[in-house]
């Protein structure tokens, strides 16, 4: 069974701080992605990181995939309140179908 | 942007009853899934169905669930007779080609009572 946890798996913090949420695996997925949910409502893609070592930036969010295609990480530079929401990793192996595995998820509060 | 449209957004059911999920995807998809979140618990993968039947479904997926693509247009996803485990938010997601990105419904809340 493949599994992807995701630490932390709650952060509170100030406006202004910068964060790290990381997404870990035993397994190898030939892509990765991460997701961003917001209550009620399903998980909305931010970004798909698939070379190992690849870096993709959106804004003032960056994410990395590992470089044996295991983990990945997403930081966040100066959070706002606009970034409070569930964040999701999700690996899927390179079939051409989109079966996720989806981590435990990270829940981030950003307070003013 | 195009949606991917789920109703109800809650159902309520006594246990034992069939329950029905619709959903509409994104007209010029191909490939549709639905997926499920128990409270509190992880988004699990359930089926994938492309070119009119099922392509791969989890051990989630056993006789009591169905799905399909009656019309061309909407996307069901039916539980013959509802347990008490069966309540979570169910999704519904699709996407055009392969590996393209994937478009999530925002869920149908079956609660069994």
């Amino acid at each position: 069974t493949q599994l992807l946890e995701q630490s932390p798996q709650f952060l509170s913090i100030q406006e202004g701080e910068n964060l790290t949420v990381y997404c870990n695996s035993s397994s190898v997925f030939s892509s990765l992605q991460w997701y961003r949910q917001e209550p009620g409502e399903g998980p909305v893609l931010l970004v798909t990181v698939v070379t190992g070592g690849e870096v993709k930036k959106l804004k003032r969010l960056t994410f990395q995939f590992g470089d044996a295609r295991k983990d990945s990480s997403l930081h966040i530079t100066a959070a706002q309140p606009g970034d409070t929401g569930l964040y999701l990793c999700a690996g899927v192996r390179n079939t051409g179908f989109q079966k996720l595995v989806f981590g435990t998820g990270t829940r981030l509060l950003v307070s003013p | 942007e195009p949606e991917v449209t789920q109703t109800p957004s809650h159902q309520v059911t006594q246990m034992g009853q069939e329950v029905i999920l619709r959903c509409v995807p994104i007209s010029n998809h191909l490939y549709f899934y639905w997926y499920r979140q128990i409270l509190g618990q992880k988004v699990e993968f359930l089926v994938s169905f492309y070119n009119n039947e099922i392509s791969e479904k989890s051990e989630i997926f056993d006789d009591q669930f169905s799905v399909e693509r009656p019309d061309g247009s909407n996307f069901t996803l039916k539980i013959r007779s509802t347990k008490l485990e069966d309540s979570a938010m169910y999704f519904c997601a699709g996407h055009r080609g392969p590996n393209e990105k994937l478009f999530f419904g925002s869920g149908t809340q079956l609660s069994v009572l």
